[in-house]
């Protein structure tokens, strides 16, 4: 069975504080790992697709780095606008996406 | 450039009620999904479809009910609602050429 587990549940940080977010996952025969960004009342927005283990992707304050077992977003010099919660996504060889909870960021001016 | 479209956005109804929610897309992807999501469960799959008049049971289908007569519809029928269907709702759609979904803005349902 496809499995996310993301972590921390929540994470608080200062402007400009960088840190990462993790996505662990099982999955047999990984098709993607999709990040998503999710604002209060909002359906996810599409962030990234990581294929295969040393990929990397970028967008503005954003990085998505994908190893085996896991997946990194890792946010540099973070602004309030980047509050929000982000969800990590696998698709395998036989389901569709399987979602991990979340995590809620919450970025302080 | 509508996208993808869902209504209504908020539903209050009674339990034992029949109540269907309406997911539209305008990108003509041959997939789409339903899912719901609830605080501490994350988003889970309800069903889902490869293209017209096929469609696939997800993590969560007990109590609802598909049906996909066109392409760019894909409504969702909660046959007699209980307060346990109380949820927000999430149509997704992606093309048959790449795995990444994009979403609707969410339908919020209470069930009384």
């Amino acid at each position: 069975e496809d499995q996310v587990t993301q972590s921390p549940e929540a994470l608080r940080l200062q402007e400009g504080e960088s840190s990462s977010l993790n996505c662990s996952y099982t999955v047999s025969g990984l098709r993607g790992l999709f990040w998503y960004r999710q604002d209060p009342g909002k359906g996810p927005e599409f962030l990234f697709t990581l294929y295969s283990a040393g990929e990397e992707k970028e967008k503005e304050r954003l990085k998505a780095t994908l190893t085996k077992k896991e997946s990194f977003l890792h946010i540099t010099a973070p602004k309030p606008e980047d509050s929000a919660t982000y969800l990590c996504a696998v698709h395998g060889g036989n389901t569709p996406l399987v979602f991990g909870k979340g995590t809620r960021l919450s970025v302080i001016a | 450039d509508a996208g993808i479209t869902q209504s209504p956005r908020y539903k209050i109804t009674e339990t034992g009620r029949q109540v269907t929610l309406m997911c539209h897309q305008t990108w003509s992807h041959s997939y789409m999904f339903w899912y719901r999501q609830d605080l501490g469960h994350g988003l889970r799959l309800i069903y889902y479809s490869a293209a017209a008049d096929i469609t696939d049971k997800g993590e969560v289908p007990d109590g609802y009910v598909v049906s996909r007569s066109k392409t760019e519809n894909f409504p969702l029928t909660l046959e007699s609602a209980t307060r346990s269907q109380t949820s927000v709702y999430f149509c997704a759609s992606r093309p048959g050429t790449a795995y990444e979904q994009y979403f609707g803005p969410g339908t919020r349902l209470t069930v009384t």
